[in-house]
């Protein structure tokens, strides 16, 4: 079974804070997505990361994919109370067309 | 409208009772998948339909659970002879690139309350 862990679980940090949450795995991921979820909306993709080693970033957002692709890593830049919301990561599972998500990291901006 | 539409939103009902949710994806996406997602918990896959292929069931936690997707639309998730245990919030999502995983577009989610 492929498993993907986040941490931290929760992180609640000040207005204009950098942080970094993980996502990792003991298994091999082909590529792996990043999603934020709002209260009371469903997950919406950031970014899928499929190279290892690569590095993409969205504004104030980067995502890293680690070199042997078993482990990513999210950085964001001067936290606003905007990017408040539980992460998400999500790889497929190997065999069959689901996709695994973590049990994400619930991040709190204070403003 | 132009995202994955989901009915009911809210749902409560009384232990034992049966309940169906309904999901309208998103017009030309082949792919529909239902999720299920626990307090504290990530999104735990329940079932994937794509275009005419028999569906990946093996998600689905019981037999109590069963789903349909009819004329390659719109799909419902029946849960049967509810328990507590079901209380969650249940998840459609539909994509367009078939056998490749790509993005998948949410909808907002059913919440179910088991009494």
């Amino acid at each position: 079974t492929q498993l993907l862990e986040q941490s931290p679980q929760f992180l609640s940090i000040q207005e204009g804070e950098n942080l970094t949450v993980y996502c990792n795995s003991s298994s091999v991921f082909s590529s792996l997505q990043w999603y934020r979820q709002e209260p009371g909306e469903g997950p919406v993709l950031l970014v899928t990361v499929v190279t290892g080693g690569e590095v993409k970033k969205l504004k104030r957002l980067t995502f890293q994919f680690g070199d042997a692709r078993k482990d990513s890593s999210l950085h964001i830049t001067a936290a606003q109370p905007g990017d408040t919301g539980l992460y998400l990561c999500a790889g497929p599972t190997a065999g069959s067309y689901q996709l695994t998500f973590g049990k994400g990291t619930k991040l709190s901006v204070i403003p | 409208g132009a995202g994955v539409s989901q009915s009911p939103s809210n749902k409560v009902t009384e232990k034992g009772k049966d309940v169906e949710l309904r999901c309208d994806p998103i017009s030309g996406h082949t792919a529909l998948y239902w999720y299920r997602q626990s307090l504290g918990q990530g999104l735990e896959f329940l079932i994937y339909f794509q275009g005419n292929s028999a569906p990946d069931k093996s998600g689905l936690p019981s037999d109590r659970f069963s789903a349909e997707r009819t004329g390659g639309s719109v799909s419902t998730l029946t849960i049967q002879r509810t328990q507590q245990e079901d209380s969650a919030v249940y998840l459609c999502a539909s994509s367009s690139l078939g056998l490749n995983t790509g993005e998948l577009f949410f909808g907002e989610g059913s919440r179910l309350t088991v009494l």
